[in-house]
């Protein structure tokens, strides 16, 4: 089974600065047939279900703002925020769907500083 | 575009079936997965089920007592969940995959 481990469990920026979230998987995801890393990010606000923001480790869905990006490949992934607004309060969460079981990372908490 | 139903209050070793009912895409070329989250915890992926129907998987945590299918025609995944435990609480997420489409969710409280 693949483990994914996120990077900091918690994590408090200031609004307009840049926030980085890190994700490590135990084994690659990428899929070599098609050279395409099938790892996705997501944002849940309180009270909410997950977004999709990122899939393919780095295409942003439709209607994300350019703000999230993400980066990486194999076993290391990235999302960055670079200009945190307020409504990005949020836990983020990696998911793995390379193989199942398709895993999850426990999770990083964003707040305002 | 997906949305989940069939969620409730149930005794323990109980049963449950959850419905997925999807519309506004080709339902029968995605890969279909469910996901659970309990309350205040992090998202924990619980079973899924090939395109055709013909391949099913499951964590370790449900094997043996939940069944995952879906029905093509209807566009329609389902979860039949069985001996259920008071640990099956959470609120139950329908997705494709890749996870482009997300469900808003049921909610299965298992509780005497």
């Amino acid at each position: 089974d693949i483990v994914m481990t996120q990077s900091p469990d918690s994590l408090a920026v200031s609004l307009g600065e840049r926030a980085t979230i890190n994700c490590k998987s135990s084994q690659s995801v990428l899929y070599s047939s098609n050279n395409k890393d099938y790892l996705a990010w997501f944002q849940q606000r309180a009270g909410q279900p997950p977004k999709l923001l990122i899939s393919g480790a780095s295409t942003r869905e439709s209607g994300v703002p350019d703000r999230f990006s993400g980066s990486g490949s194999g076993t290391d992934f990235t999302l960055t925020i670079s200009s945190l607004q307020a409504e990005d309060v949020a836990v983020y969460y990696c998911q793995q769907y390379y193989s199942t079981p398709y895993s999850f990372g426990q999770g990083t908490k964003l707040e305002i500083k | 575009q997906l949305v989940e139903s069939g969620g409730g209050l149930v005794q323990p070793g109980g049963s449950l079936r959850l419905s997925c009912a999807a519309s506004a895409f080709t339902f029968n070329i995605y890969a279909m997965s469910w996901v659970r989250q309990a309350p205040g915890k992090g998202l924990e992926w619980v079973s899924a089920i090939s395109g055709s129907g013909g391949r099913t998987y499951y964590a370790d945590s449900v094997k043996g007592r939940f069944t995952i299918s879906r029905d093509n025609s209807k566009n329609t995944l389902y979860l039949q969940m069985n001996s259920l435990r008071v640990e099956d609480t959470a609120v139950f997420y329908c997705a494709t995959r890749p996870p482009k489409y997300w469900g808003q969710g049921t909610l299965v409280t298992v509780s005497s």
